[in-house]
């Protein structure tokens, strides 16, 4: 059964480093590419970037890149979300999702995480 | 990147058909094939439902399609049932290894 499972909730300083993750069981981890994907309270989703494991090849969207690094471990199945220095605004939930190689295209999600909820506040 | 456009809310009756738009420019909906639409409950991830337009995944219920005419996609919903009451999202490949999503259509079963 494929799966991808989240690290658990997190509340932080403004200004504090974080990293989250996304460990992916039941599927070859380095074939397949993963996103994360931002949903602010009450708001839609927003895509932030993606990562292939096998080669650690990284896009971001315009929008998120420099706010955030996405990497890698494929010795473990696991795919994190960065940031150095968080503010209010990123508070949210953030989701990982697994590429949908039905698709031609890759950035089509057919598996998703269960979501980490990150709050930043003073 | 703008997110695309979708109505805030849609609503239908039991057994009815529904219609939600997701409208785009000719850089990302109507220059790609690659439109998808996710169906999320409260408080759990999103579920894919359509890709590339119109494709289904396997599981997905022949009660949900897709099409696109321009820049504008659509999503039918017939036959609602009780179950299909959640928020839908569409996105789009907008080039340069980028993807955008809607605002996000809130779908009532009456």
């Amino acid at each position: 059964e494929v799966q991808l499972v989240q690290s658990g909730a997190e509340v932080k300083k403004p200004g504090d480093s974080l990293k989250i993750s996304c460990k992916g069981s039941g599927y070859t981890f380095t074939t397949y590419w993963i996103a994360w994907v931002r949903q602010m309270p009450g708001k839609g989703l927003e895509w932030m970037g993606i990562i292939y494991p096998r080669d650690s090849d990284t896009r971001y969207s315009p929008s998120f890149q420099g706010q955030v690094t996405i990497s890698a471990d494929k010795s473990i199945n696991t795919a994190y979300l960065q940031w150095s220095s968080l503010k209010a605004s990123d508070s949210a939930v953030y989701y990982c999702a697994r590429q949908y190689q039905g698709s031609g295209n890759y950035l089509v999600f057919d598996y998703w995480g269960q979501g980490t909820l990150v709050t930043v506040s003073s | 990147q703008s997110a695309l456009t979708q109505p805030p809310s849609a609503s239908g009756s039991p057994g009815q058909s529904v219609t939600i738009s997701c409208s785009g420019t000719s850089s990302d909906v109507g220059g790609y094939k690659y439109v998808s639409w996710y169906q999320q409950h409260p408080g759990k991830a999103p579920k894919l439902m359509i890709y590339e337009v119109s494709k289904r995944p396997s599981g997905v219920p022949d009660r949900f399609s897709g099409s696109k005419s321009g820049n504008t996609a659509s999503l039918t919903v017939s036959g609602l049932q009780a179950e299909d009451e959640a928020d839908y999202y569409c996105s789009s490949y907008a080039g340069s290894n980028n993807l955008v999503f809607g605002g996000g259509t809130k779908l009532t079963v009456l």
